[in-house]
């Protein structure tokens, strides 16, 4: 069965520190990907999106990640975090022919330290 | 552009009472329109999906029900409530690729 992996419950990094937050899947072939972040609150929003080609992918707000298929992972950078990027971040996997639904990891909560 | 919208924001309902929580999407067509819960503290749960009017998937047996009676409307409901039922109600749509884009949910405390 199809399965996402979010190793870290939370990341604590200080304001200006790099982040790298670490995604795995389980996935017979190369799955469709996706990094979503909420705020508290708030519903959830694209950062970025995977589906084919280029396997580092740009998003918003100054994100990216890289596909790795020999590690099936799929992890979330940015340089330098800044106080309102404290959230908590889902990683997702469209497995194909699964009728349009997504396969969601337990997410990662962030928490800048200033 | 393509907006979502649910209603109401915050709601406190008591044990046994009914549920209505409505999601509507603007600027597309036959969209995918999903249904999900958070729990505190929690992950998504998917609850409900559908691709077309009159088409809904459950993919979690429990007290609640969707419909989709117009093909940018979707509604949640519940005869009678119950504490389990707290949490944060999610509405998102859908078109290619599994994308999904969400609105603002739905905090529901049941008393």
């Amino acid at each position: 069965a199809q399965s996402v992996t979010q190793p870290d419950i939370h990341i604590t990094v200080s304001e200006g520190a790099s982040l790298e937050l670490r995604c795995n899947y389980s996935y017979g072939a190369t799955p469709y990907l996706f990094w979503y972040v909420q705020s508290p609150g708030q519903g959830l929003q694209l950062l970025l999106k995977y589906f084919s080609g280029d396997t580092l992918v740009q998003g918003i707000k100054g994100f990216e990640a890289e596909f790795k298929r020999s590690q099936s992972s799929f992890n979330l950078r940015k340089p330098s975090v800044h106080w309102s990027d404290a959230a908590e971040y889902f990683c997702a996997v469209g497995a194909r022919g699964s009728n349009y639904q997504l396969i969601w990891g337990a997410g990662t909560k962030l928490i800048i330290k200033p | 552009s393509q907006t979502i919208h649910q209603w109401p924001a915050t709601l406190v309902q008591p044990v046994g009472s009914p549920l209505s929580l409505e999601c509507t999407v603007e600027g597309t067509s036959n969209p995918n329109l999903y249904w999900y819960r958070q729990a505190a503290g929690r992950g998504l749960q998917l609850l409900f999906y559908s691709v077309g009017i009159g088409q809904i998937s459950s993919e979690v047996p429990q007290n609640l029900s969707a419909s989709r009676p117009q093909d940018r409307q979707f509604i949640l409901s519940s005869k009678k409530l119950l504490l389990s039922d707290s949490g944060f109600y999610l509405c998102a749509w859908g078109k290619t690729h599994y994308e999904q884009y969400f609105g603002p949910g739905t905090r529901l405390t049941v008393t």
